[in-house]
């Protein structure tokens, strides 16, 4: 069974660091992209970027380039995405998900990660 | 970036009546090579991820019932629920992955007249 697990909800201060986590496992890792997506507070969804385990090949949207980095560490099967600075305006639900084939749907998803920002 | 319109943004349909929710692209999101319109639907139930319910615009992903059905090409596009249920009540979400960044529309609230 495809799983993705990811890690616990955050509460940060603005200006702080943070890095969530999404393990993959049932597949082999390697072989699908995993996207993430953000979900602010009543609002609607947000691709954010794309990462392919094997190589890194990395995708983001224009209004996430820069803002965050997207990583992968294949060893233990787990994508990561990392906020060098946070502001009030990150606080959102962060889903993981992977997708059926290529960069493409989404079918598998992950619980998400709350992240809360206090400024 | 391709940017996905739904409407309406909202939808009361009576138990057993039919739902219909647009989808309208920027640009066609249909891949000459392949001759696949690459546009999914998704389904939001309050505290749960999404979840796909159509994909390559018509198919239906396994297990959902088939009073789900997705049509249309090119730019626009249509999620049908006929004979809505108690169950259906989420927000429903056209996203397109023809070309990165892979963009959501805003979202469809459906609920029950």
């Amino acid at each position: 069974e495809v799983q993705l697990v990811q890690s616990g909800a955050e509460v940060k201060n603005s200006g702080e660091s943070l890095k969530i986590s999404c393990k993959g496992s049932g597949y082999t890792f390697t072989s699908y992209w995993i996207g993430w997506v953000r979900q602010m507070p009543g609002k609607g969804l947000e691709w954010m970027g794309i990462i392919f385990p094997r190589d890194s090949d990395t995708r983001y949207s224009p209004s996430f380039q820069g803002q965050v980095t997207i990583s992968v560490d294949k060893s233990i099967s787990t994508t990561y995405v990392q906020w060098s600075t946070l502001k009030a305006s990150d606080t959102a639900m962060y889903y993981c998900a992977r997708p059926a084939s290529g960069p493409y749907y989404f079918d598998h998803w992950g619980q998400g990660t709350l992240v809360t920002v206090s400024s | 970036d391709i940017v996905m319109t739904q409407s309406p943004e909202s939808l009361a349909v009576s138990l057993g009546e039919r739902a219909t929710i647009n989808c309208r692209s920027s640009q066609s999101v249909l891949y000459s090579s392949d001759n696949r319109n690459y546009l999914a639907w998704y389904q939001q139930k309050p505290g749960q991820p999404p979840k796909v319910v159509i994909y390559w615009a018509s198919t239906r992903e396994s297990g959902v019932p088939d009073r789900f059905s997705g049509s249309g090409s090119e730019t626009d596009f249509t999620l049908t629920i006929t004979s809505l249920q108690a169950e259906d009540v989420a927000v429903y979400y056209c996203q397109q992955y023809y070309a990165s960044p892979y963009t959501f529309g805003r979202g469809t609230k459906v609920e029950i007249k």
